[in-house]
């Protein structure tokens, strides 16, 4: 079946530190990936995608590029800021219809000033 | 254009009680999901629906009950709670033609005692 597997947390980095938080698929055939962001007492909201092997999603700073080679989605930010503390969901979608998102369990981020 | 919205916000039940959530969405999506978010468990689907008047069965849908006799309204109902349907509750919708980014409201902090 499809899982996603990201690297347990929490995960605490001083203000501008270099941010990776590591994510690992099984799927089937081609999925999407994407990466979520939780900011506290909020729901998710998309903060970048891929849709195909050897794409780079990109948003704030952020950057994921779909590994078809190593399963792999890792989320990189070069210089991470207090406003960056949130909860980090790694998540695929197979490319068919309505087929529902896959979510890794979460990584917790905090960043001190 | 208010995205995705959740009714209520807040919830305490006691054990046996019943309750419906509300998850209402004005972006014509097709397709509408219900998870629950608990700590270390990342979400979990619940059950989805493709379209006004069908639903289908999630990863966790044993306890709970869903409708969607308009497009825009997915309602999950608990007929009897039990404690361990504490959670938080997001509901979350997509369009059917060709985008896959799921769109999540704010969520819902049930508490059963």
């Amino acid at each position: 079946g499809n899982s996603v597997t990201q690297m347990e947390g929490p995960v605490t980095l001083s203000e501008e530190a270099f941010l990776t938080i590591n994510c690992t698929y099984t799927a089937t055939g081609y999925p999407s990936l994407f990466w979520y962001v939780q900011y506290p007492g909020e729901g998710l909201q998309l903060l970048l995608k891929a849709t195909k092997a050897d794409d780079k999603g990109s948003n704030k700073g952020f950057e994921a590029t779909y590994r078809k080679e190593t399963t792999s989605f890792h989320l990189e930010k070069g210089s991470v800021q207090v406003s960056d503390s949130a909860v980090y969901f790694c998540a695929l979608s197979r490319n068919s219809g309505n087929t529902p998102l896959v979510f890794g369990k979460g990584t917790r981020l905090s960043v001190i000033a | 254009n208010a995205g995705v919205t959740q009714t209520p916000k807040f919830r305490v039940l006691k054990t046996g009680q019943s309750m419906t959530l509300l998850c209402a969405q004005d972006m014509n999506h097709e397709y509408m999901y219900w998870y629950r978010q608990d700590p270390g468990m990342g979400l979990r689907l619940i059950h989805y629906s493709v379209g006004e008047g069908t639903t289908a069965k999630g990863e966790v849908p044993d306890g709970y009950n869903v409708s969607r006799l308009k497009k825009q309204n997915f309602l999950l109902g608990l007929e009897s709670a039990a404690p361990s349907q504490t959670s938080v509750y997001f509901c979350a919708s997509k369009t059917g033609t060709g985008g896959h980014e799921q769109f999540f409201g704010p969520g819902t902090r049930l508490t059963v005692l």
